[in-house]
């Protein structure tokens, strides 16, 4: 079974740092792009950032230079360090899978990650 | 960037109605359009990909169509399970962009 935890969300001061990490099984990691959607409270879906199987990245334009995406094919986990945080960087944060290596679209997503940022 | 417009933004149905939500690109995606289904407090599901493949397991009064600029999600006949938001999603170019959701609530 597919599945994939995400951690590392909390509480964080206005310009603080979080690092997220979404633990993967059940499918070949190191095939796989990886990505991550978030969703502010009450709101729709944002992309965020994207990690191919390769280790090549992109980014929103809204977290470039803030965000970091990495993956580490040896313990099947992706990361998302959080830089120079925001108010409107409160959301969850969803890890997803690509659905068929690097589609674009994804087939499993995590349950989610709440970063709120807050003084 | 690509905007993609969803409408409408709700749409209240009975169970057995045809529903359709449209999508507009605001410039071709081709065939790179996924639309998914998130239900209050979950994690969105994939429905279909390549504006019209059908992900594994999901019913088939699910339908898309549309290409370039134009999608359409059809459900043939309401369920109560269906209930939630549906959002359109383009992987043609980075930012990958999602439509801002269409909510979908059972009369």
């Amino acid at each position: 079974e597919v599945q994939m935890l995400e951690s590392g969300g909390g509480l964080v001061q206005p310009g603080g740092s979080l690092r997220l990490s979404c633990a993967a099984s059940g499918f070949t990691f190191s095939s796989y792009a990886m990505t991550w959607v978030r969703q502010a409270p009450g709101k729709g879906l944002e992309w965020v950032s994207l990690i191919s199987h390769t280790g090549v990245t992109y980014y929103a334009d809204s977290v470039e230079g803030r965000f970091t995406i990495s993956r580490d094919n040896s313990k099947n986990t992706v990361y998302l360090q959080m830089n120079s945080l925001r108010a409107g960087d409160t959301a969850i944060y969803y890890c997803a899978k690509d659905a068929r290596g690097s589609s674009g679209c994804y087939d499993n997503w995590g349950q989610g990650t709440l970063v709120t940022v807050s003084s | 960037d690509i905007q993609m417009t969803q409408s409408p933004s709700s749409v209240s149905a009975s169970v057995g109605d045809r529903v359709t939500i449209t999508c507009r690109a605001s410039q071709g995606v081709d065939s790179w359009l996924a639309w998914y289904h998130q239900k209050p407090g979950k994690a969105p599901t994939l429905l279909i990909s390549g504006a019209s493949s059908l992900q594994s397991g999901v019913p088939p009064r699910f339908s898309g169509s549309g290409s370039g600029t134009d999608f359409t999600l059809t459900i043939s006949s309401l369920q109560s399970e269906d209930f939630g938001t549906y959002y359109c999603q383009q992987a043609k170019s980075f930012p990958w962009t999602f439509g801002q959701g269409t909510k979908v609530e059972i009369k």
